[in-house]
């Protein structure tokens, strides 16, 4: 059971380069996040999805784009990368917003460190 | 704006003892409030969590305590063992979206 597979582990980049971190879920999830952690920082959103087809901003979402075209895929894309843009992203999903706090639990992946110089 | 606070970076704690970890917030509307733990090159992984018309909840050696009053919350691990050495993510539920804490670092000395 693979949970939460985030795509690639790691990557170096230059500036002005684009990519595509992409996050595979087999729990069926319906929602699905984006993340960046920094020194000091804690767990930022980026953006995230309520569902197939949608997706929302979140606290920090300029300079990135997402995608989910399948239940269970989403992508996060960086169309031209700035050193600012370097951290550690993690994805994760959750089964669905409802009153059971159970249903609300995040599941993370392993992350991807992504270097831009 | 950070909304949920970790104001100590770091805990050593000699192993047996209890851990206190602390967490603040500022929303009032927040729903639910959660624990995540977090080996080095892993992904976050739930503890705990707590609703915001509690204020304690209890699984095995781990305990979280909620002061609406004062929007606090703590983590207490009894005992504390070696393979608790981890960073401790305070989180906070509202609406579609999880607002984290910048984590501490707990370190259980053997």
């Amino acid at each position: 059971n693979a949970g939460v597979t985030q795509t690639p582990k790691f990557r170096v980049l230059k500036t002005g380069q684009s990519m595509t971190l992409l996050c595979a879920q087999d729990m069926n999830h319906e929602y699905m996040y984006w993340y960046r952690q920094d020194p000091g920082m804690g767990l930022r959103l980026i953006h995230y999805s309520v569902g197939e087809g949608t997706t929302a901003k979140g606290e920090v979402p300029d300079g990135y784009n997402v995608s989910r075209l399948k239940k269970q895929n989403f992508l996060l894309g960086l169309e031209s990368a700035a050193p600012s843009q370097t951290s550690v992203y993690f994805c994760a999903s959750s089964p669905g917003q409802s009153k059971s706090l159970a249903k609300n639990i995040q599941y993370f992946g392993a992350g991807t460190r992504l270097s831009v110089l | 704006d950070q909304q949920v606070k970790q104001n100590s970076p770091s805990l050593s704690v000699q192993e047996g003892r209890i851990s206190i970890l602390n967490c603040d917030y500022t929303n009032s509307m927040f729903d639910y409030f959660l624990w995540y733990k977090k080996y080095p090159a892993e992904g976050p992984t739930f503890l705990i969590s707590i609703s915001s018309i509690k204020d304690k909840n209890e699984d095995g050696r781990f305990t979280v305590f909620l002061n609406k009053s004062a929007k606090h919350l703590s983590l207490h691990i009894v005992p504390s063992q070696p393979g608790d050495s981890a960073v401790y993510f305070c989180a906070a539920f509202r609406g579609n979206q999880f607002y984290f804490g910048t984590g501490t670092s707990l370190t259980v000395i053997p």
